[in-house]
């Protein structure tokens, strides 16, 4: 079956960086790209890009495009997302998904980056 | 930036029927926005329903329905139960990125 496992919380200063791992099974995952959206305490969600399971397009949101990087390590499954210059506002729950070039499926459970002083 | 509307609440009784819709602030939404639609509760991840418009997941249930309606794309739900109160969120594919609606908040009363 198809599975996303995500990394735990993290808790970080404003200015700092962050990385979040999804750990992907069940698939082949270079036939599929992964999408990253976010959701802040009690708002909607947000896409904030989509980058090729083998690791060579990528497709950033506007919002996103300069302090937000993904990539992908077919050896290990793993889609990873990084964040850099970490506001307050970049508090949210972070997601993978599995995008199928019409459509996103399946999600990894969600993981919490909190930036607090 | 492209904005994508939905309805901010709705309320459905329960076996009654809603319809959610999502719209584009560019213009009528067709096929080619290629629709998904997405069921929300609290604490969780969001769920896939429906994509490509009208196509169903094999896990779908199948009081849930997607079309495109007026300009817009359509989710409806025939026959309410109490575990569909949710948000539901559309995601349209235009410009060449993903954008989501603002979201729904489905009440069954």
């Amino acid at each position: 079956q198809v599975q996303l496992v995500q990394s735990g919380g993290e808790v970080k200063k404003p200015g700092a960086s962050v990385k979040v791992s999804c750990k992907a099974s069940g698939y082949t995952f270079s036939s599929y790209g992964i999408s990253w959206v976010r959701q802040a305490p009690g708002q909607g969600l947000e896409w904030m890009g989509w980058i090729s399971g083998d690791n060579v397009n990528t497709n950033y949101a506007q919002n996103f495009q300069g302090r937000f990087t993904m990539t992908t390590d077919t050896s290990t499954t793993t889609a990873y997302m990084e964040l850099r210059s970490l506001r307050s506002d970049d508090t949210a729950v972070y997601y993978c998904a599995r995008d199928e070039a019409f459509g996103v499926d399946y999600w990894g459970q969600g993981t919490l980056v909190t930036v607090s002083s | 930036q492209t904005v994508v509307t939905q309805e901010p609440s709705l309320t459905v009784s329960p076996g009654g029927t809603v319809t959610l819709t999502c719209a584009s602030s560019t213009g009528a939404v067709t096929s080619g926005y290629y629709p998904n639609w997405f069921q929300q509760k609290p604490g969780q991840a969001p769920r896939a329903l429906i994509y490509t418009t009208g196509r169903k997941h094999s896990w779908t249930p199948a009081r849930f329905s997607g079309s495109l309606l007026g300009g817009k794309a359509a989710l409806a739900l025939s026959g309410a139960q109490p575990e569909d109160e949710a948000e539901y969120y559309c995601l349209l594919y235009q410009g060449g990125a993903w954008v989501f609606g603002g979201g729904t908040k489905l009440t069954v009363l």
